[in-house]
């Protein structure tokens, strides 16, 4: 099984920098996933790692090492609509998702 | 548009009915999946299915069945509903392949009482 942790809640300014912090601990590592979630909203897919190292996507990156069951994901030049949860999800070998809780990012102006 | 349908998107029931939640998708995705989304738990897994005609219980299945007959359509039957499964439903697909990511469909919010 996953044991996936990540905190509940992040407050950070427009224009300013957040990193989210996920650990894990799995039986079997295939690929972690960011995903992001507004209120009443379905998660929508943000990033994915399988090997280690940082991939980057627009004002979007996520750091994965397997070694330390870590990823963060990076979130920069904040704006209004990044308030949301973000959701980090292992994958296993068979291609199942687990879901850590969610961390709730607030952005005030 | 190509994506996930569900229905209801919303639905009150009395405790002891018995529901289906449905779940469409037009993208020949092979896997599909039903997680439950409760407050400070996040997604739970509930059943999944990796290509039609077979399906596997995930994280918490009790309670639960689903079938797939076919690729487009993976619903979810509750057969006499309990008010411990009050929450947001989402479906989701995936093409399967090892780079392949989820889909979420919008989602239905279930309340049994």
């Amino acid at each position: 099984g996953q044991n996936i942790d990540q905190p509940t809640e992040m407050t950070a300014t427009e224009g300013a920098i957040v990193q989210i912090n996920c650990t894990y601990q799995t039986s079997g590592f295939n690929g972690l996933f960011w995903y992001q979630q507004h209120a009443g909203e379905a998660p929508t897919f943000l990033s994915y790692n399988v090997l280690d190292g940082l991939e980057e996507k627009g004002r979007f990156s996520s750091f994965l090492s397997r070694s330390k069951g870590y990823s963060y994901l990076l979130l920069k030049e904040l704006q209004m609509k990044d308030s949301a949860s973000y959701l980090c999800a292992v994958r296993d070998r068979d291609y199942k998702l687990s879901f850590g809780a969610g961390t709730t990012v607030t952005v005030r102006a | 548009i190509a994506g996930i349908t569900q229905a209801p998107t919303s639905q009150i029931l009395a405790a002891g009915r018995r529901m289906t939640l449905r779940c469409t998708q037009d993208m020949r995705h092979n896997a599909m999946y039903w997680y439950r989304q409760d407050l400070g738990l996040g997604l739970r897994l509930i059943h999944y299915s990796n290509t039609a005609g077979t399906t596997g219980e995930g994280e918490v299945p009790d309670g639960y069945s689903v079938s797939r007959a076919n690729t487009d359509d993976f619903p979810l039957t509750l057969a006499s509903a309990v008010p411990s499964q009050t929450s947001v439903y989402f479906c989701a697909s995936s093409g399967g392949l090892a780079t392949d990511t989820q889909y979420f469909g919008p989602g239905t919010r279930l309340t049994v009482l």
